[in-house]
């Protein structure tokens, strides 16, 4: 079935530093959504990408979508200690069900 | 901030227990969702719901059961827990697709 695959799993960076996050598909997404879940929490909604080639930015964060929509990226400029959590896309298909990826786990030295 | 709640936030029970697991949610939401998630790990459906009535099966099989009688409630049951439905339940409801999901604060199940 229908499968997102998410890398890398862990990611260690000194505060300051940059952090990308990769979400793959080997077929085509509908709409990517991404996530964020503190330690201990709750997944909380960060953005969703529709269209092909879509780039959205939040403050310090970057949301890609691929042109082929079989891939999407979060980029993380500066990372700050309260970015630390996993973060979770999610292929949004019309029906509703989300297939989550993996997970990237986020943590900041400070 | 979502209104969507969940009880108990924690539970630890022996096997063999019958256990109901509660979600609310104020917002009116018509689309409501139960995942599990293992420690670090992603999150699995395993039961949906787009409405008063209406329940299925998700993409991971699960030995609970749910039921929607009203549009703000959709408690999961398991009618004889084992130490294998240790886990946490996330409940999760939005308003149409594809549209953002809110999720409860969860339930850690432990199972003795």
């Amino acid at each position: 079935g229908q499968q997102v695959m998410q890398i890398p799993q862990y990611q260690h960076v000194q505060e300051g530093e940059d952090f990308t996050t990769y979400c793959n598909s080997s077929t085509t997404l509908s709409n990517i959504q991404w996530y964020k879940q503190r330690p201990g929490g709750h997944p909380v909604f960060l953005i969703q990408l529709v269209k092909s080639g879509e780039v959205k930015k939040q403050k310090r964060l970057t949301f890609q979508f691929g042109e082929a929509k079989k891939n999407s990226s979060l980029h993380i400029t500066a990372t700050q200690t309260t970015d630390v959590g996993t973060y979770f896309c999610a292929d949004a298909g019309n029906t509703g069900k989300l297939i989550f990826g993996q997970g990237t786990t986020l943590q900041v030295k400070p | 901030e979502a209104d969507i709640y969940q009880t108990p936030r924690y539970l630890v029970i022996g096997t063999g227990k019958k256990i109901t697991l509660e979600c609310s949610q104020t917002m009116g939401h018509d689309k409501m969702y139960w995942y599990q998630q293992d420690p670090g790990m992603e999150l699995h459906l395993i039961h949906y719901s787009y409405g008063v009535n209406s329940t299925e099966k998700g993409d991971l099989s699960s030995e609970s059961t749910v039921s929607r009688i009203r549009t703000e409630h959709f408690p999961l049951t398991l009618e004889s827990a084992r130490p294998s439905h240790t886990s946490q339940y996330l409940c999760a409801s939005s308003e149409f697709s594809p549209i953002e999901q809110f999720f409860g604060p969860g339930t850690r199940l432990t199972v003795l």
